[in-house]
Parts: structure tokens; C-alpha cells; sequence
């Protein structure tokens, strides 16, 4: 089993700031990593799929990056929209995700 | 999208039937998968009923759930027997997306409580 390690575990920003989310697999996932979206009481919806590519309908402050084992989720000019927890999952195999990061704004 | 059915209460030792129906699209081509969250905790895969008949489970699943494919009802179900309290989670049916593990969409969640 490829374990996901997030961090941090929560975040605090300020409006119109960025945030940084880090993802690490225990082995290689090439890119087969997607970030995930959840806010209280909803599904996950897709942010980034294939580490860095962005699903559609998400705005441009939204970025991926990374492969191999270390990811990153990048969001910029953070909206109080933003407020959620953020997994990220690999699907190079049997799917495993990160335990989240809760972004606060 | 996808909707979820079923699930609630049930004691320690029991069963619970929960039903995924799609609507929008024909998931025959699909694979399709149940995914659970523990309440306010992370992510975990149950199992995958591909589409061409292949089934998974994950390890915690296997011998006591069973997914089964529906076609002529585009739904698919997720039968779990003996459930422990472990097995509370808020279970989410789920496609993969060009025959992958990457979820998209998802269904809206089932709860199930496992409680005497």
C-alpha cells in the first residue's frame, strides 16, 4: 500500500494570500496524483488531476505541481470561498489518500 | 451525477444495503467504486466493481462486504454484513474516470451508523 503523508495538518491564511499544501508518497506515484476539494457537509470534488493539470471550471489560482513522491498544491489570492480541506490521492495503483489539510481563511 | 441510497442505523452485527444510481450518463463502460469517511476524518477505498466484471476490495472489506453492478438499472450496490462500530463512515459512490482510480464524480454520501 503507497501511504499519502499531508502537511501541515491545518493552515491559516489571510485573505488574498497563498497557501502551500505538500502531499508525499511512500513510493513512486509518476504523476497519477489528484487534489481533492471538500467542504463541510459535500463530496470532494477535483481540483488537479495528473499532479499538476486543472479540472474544469477551477480558476487559475489553483496549481499543481510535482512527481515521483513530492507534491504540491499551490493557492493563490485565497478567497473565504477557499475555506475547505484539501486530500490529495494517488491513483498509480490501489487508491490511498493523504488524511487532509484544513485551510482556514 | 450519482446518488446515493440506503444506509442509516444499524446494530453491531448487522447488514446494510446502499444503492449508487447515475443519472446523466451510462456508467456500463465504467469502473465504479465506494469510497468511506470516517466522521471527520480522512479518505479510505472500499472496492471497485470494474467494468468488465472485475471486483476489489480493500483489505478491511473483503469477506464481509459485496459489490455488485446493476446495468439494466445504471446503479450499482455495496451489501455489508457484519458491521462492527468501526464501520461508521459516511460512504460515497464514486466513478473512476478512464478506467482509473481518479474519482470524478462523486455521489453526495451515505451515512451508516454502526450503534446498539
Amino acid at each position: 500500500e503507497i501511504v499519502m503523508t499531508q502537511s501541515p495538518a491545518t493552515l491559516s491564511v489571510s485573505p488574498g494570500g497563498r497557501a502551500t499544501l505538500s502531499c508525499r508518497a511512500s513510493q513512486t506515484v509518476d504523476i497519477s496524483l489528484v487534489w481533492y476539494q471538500q467542504k463541510p457537509g459535500q463530496a470532494p470534488r477535483v481540483l488537479i488531476h495528473a499532479a499538476s493539470t486543472r479540472a474544469t471550471g477551477i480558476p487559475a489560482r489553483f496549481s499543481g505541481r510535482g512527481s515521483g513522491t513530492e507534491f504540491t498544491l499551490t493557492i493563490n489570492s485565497l478567497q473565504s470561498e477557499d475555506s475547505a480541506v484539501y486530500f490529495c490521492q494517488q491513483y498509480k495503483s490501489w487508491p490511498t489518500f493523504g488524511q487532509g489539510t484544513k485551510v482556514q481563511i | 451525477h450519482l446518488v446515493e441510497s440506503g444506509g442509516g442505523l444499524v446494530q453491531p452485527g448487522g447488514s446494510v444495503r446502499l444503492s449508487c444510481a447515475a443519472s446523466g450518463f451510462t456508467f456500463s463502460n465504467d469502473d465504479m467504486h465506494w469510497v468511506r469517511q470516517v466522521r471527520g476524518k480522512g479518505l479510505e477505498w472500499v472496492a471497485v466493481v470494474a467494468a468488465n466484471g472485475y471486483i476489489h476490495y480493500g483489505d478491511f472489506a473483503k469477506g464481509r462486504f459485496t459489490v455488485s453492478r446493476e446495468d439494466d438499472k445504471n446503479a450499482f450496490v455495496l451489501q455489508m454484513n457484519s458491521l462492527t462500530v468501526d464501520d461508521t463512515a459516511v460512504y460515497f459512490c464514486a466513478r473512476g474516470v478512464g478506467r482509473t482510480s481518479l474519482f470524478d464524480p462523486w455521489g453526495q454520501g451515505a451515512p451508516v451508523t454502526v450503534s446498539s
